[in-house]
């Protein structure tokens, strides 16, 4: 079963708009979240996590929202920049474990 | 700086052959995690290791063996190939564990034919 959910796979925006990708999750156990962002033959790099004891967390162009009643977080990426087309994979955490469960990623394109 | 660093970059296997990824860093970090990704699919743990060792697994584990016998270095095995093992496998590593973010290599494309 997926516990961590990326729909809309793909999503296309004017370079200098906001980029909105989202994140569902099913385990009301996890308790950090993490965004990577993956460019073609290369491994996913980190790129910005949150707290669950939080509800934003921001690093310069790229904050994420946690919304814990819903079990829902996204990541805004603004403005968005041509080097910001990658694939982002949302990651979540059970406390005192090691693993993290990924979902699928998000394909962003930032159109020039 | 190299980071994490995998060889090889590709593979092709016939099935039933057995191959060994190469997975080392740099950063003296105690945790190392191999994944595998699949078309479409998200990252999946195979195995991990919280030092030198000490492994276990992860979410898919089957036709597959570690070993972590220096902090530097932790290569996968895979025994006997079947085409279900095509994939792109990631190694990854952090300092303390998962709520610290990982650095990963950039992957070995493999393909059982």
């Amino acid at each position: 079963d997926q516990q961590v959910k990326q729909n809309s796979p793909s999503l296309s925006v004017q370079e200098g708009r906001i980029s909105i990708l989202n994140c569902d999750y099913t385990n009301s156990m996890f308790d950090y979240f993490l965004w990577y962002k993956k460019y073609p033959a290369e491994g996913p790099t980190f790129l910005i996590s949150i707290s669950s004891i939080k509800d934003k967390n921001e690093d310069g162009r790229f904050t994420v929202f946690l919304n814990k009643s819903a079990k829902h977080l996204s990541l805004h990426i603004v403005p968005s920049q041509p080097g910001d087309s990658a694939v982002y994979f949302c990651a979540a955490r059970v406390y005192g474990n090691n693993r993290l469960a990924f979902g699928k990623g998000n394909q962003v394109v930032v159109i020039p | 700086n190299a980071g994490v660093t995998q060889t090889p970059k590709f593979r092709i296997l016939k099935i039933g052959q057995s191959m060994t990824l190469q997975c080392a860093q740099d950063m003296n970090h105690n945790y190392m995690y191999w994944y595998r990704q699949d078309p479409g699919m998200g990252l999946k743990l195979i195995y991990y290791s919280v030092g030198a060792g000490i492994t276990d697994k992860g979410e898919v584990p089957n036709g597959y063996n570690v070993s972590r016998s220096t902090t530097e270095d932790f290569p996968l095995r895979l025994e006997l190939a079947a085409p279900s093992q095509t994939s792109v496998y990631f190694c990854a590593s952090s300092y303390q564990g998962s709520n610290e973010k990982l650095f990963f290599g950039s992957g070995t494309q493999l393909s059982v034919l």
